[in-house]
């Protein structure tokens, strides 16, 4: 059982395009993370979010946690080909620093 | 930034072969660290987390003697695959906590390729 559904798992558009990703969970997290990788490479952080109903902007990136702290969503407004990646979200739990990963979100960006 | 080093990059080696990959927080103390493997395109699996001056935990399903971990200092954390197999060519990735600022998000490595021929 997977504690944390991310969705989609594959995204392919035009740049210019909007889009939204998804974790849900019936888990509560104190906290949840999103990160991006590039192939090869360890994830970089994009953002962390604390409080339930928290949005936080980075950019053309805008995050949410939802109300309840269980679900968050990544919405990229008119992507570009640099956003081309693996967008991953990962739950705190509180149990000793460990991360619930989601299933991941690759995203192509086409020109 | 914190950075945590992980070595080597990228390792080839025959069937049966052991393999070592250090995990180093650079400029922080990291007592929790932990192994992650993933395969292309999907998302990261946590494999154990990595105690300094204690044993490993193991998630579900995953070898314990297939998969040493050793902590022995507060920046450091190593992994070895044990007789390593086609099957375990994969990427590995580690991440750090640090000791003091625990509330702060994990800092990753940026992972090793470790392909068994």
């Amino acid at each position: 059982t997977q504690l944390l559904e991310q969705s989609p798992q594959f995204l392919s558009i035009q740049e210019g395009e909007n889009l939204t990703v998804y974790c849900n969970s019936s888990s509560v997290f104190s906290s949840l993370q999103w990160y991006r990788q590039e192939p090869g490479e360890g994830p970089v952080l994009l953002v962390t979010v604390v409080t339930g109903g928290e949005v936080k902007k980075l950019k053309r990136l805008t995050f949410q946690f939802g109300d309840a702290r269980k679900d968050s969503s990544l919405h990229i407004t008119a992507a570009q080909p640099g956003d081309t990646g693996l967008y991953l979200c990962a739950g705190d739990r509180n149990q000793g620093g460990k991360l619930i990963f989601g299933q991941g979100t690759e995203l192509s960006v086409k020109p | 930034g914190a950075v945590v080093s992980q070595h080597p990059s990228w390792v080839i080696c025959k069937s049966g072969t052991s393999v070592k990959i250090e995990c180093r927080s650079l400029d922080f103390q990291a007592t929790t660290m932990f192994w992650y493997r993933q395969f292309p395109k999907q998302s990261l699996m946590l494999m154990a987390t990595s105690n300094e001056g204690s044993k490993a935990t193991y998630e579900q399903g995953v070898e314990k003697d297939k998969f040493l971990i050793n902590h022995a200092s507060l920046t450091l954390s190593t992994l070895t695959v044990t007789s390593a197999h086609p099957e375990d060519s994969s990427f590995y990735i580690c991440s750090a906590r640090d000791r003091v600022q625990v509330n702060q998000p994990q800092h990753f490595g940026d992972g090793t390729r470790l392909s068994i021929l």
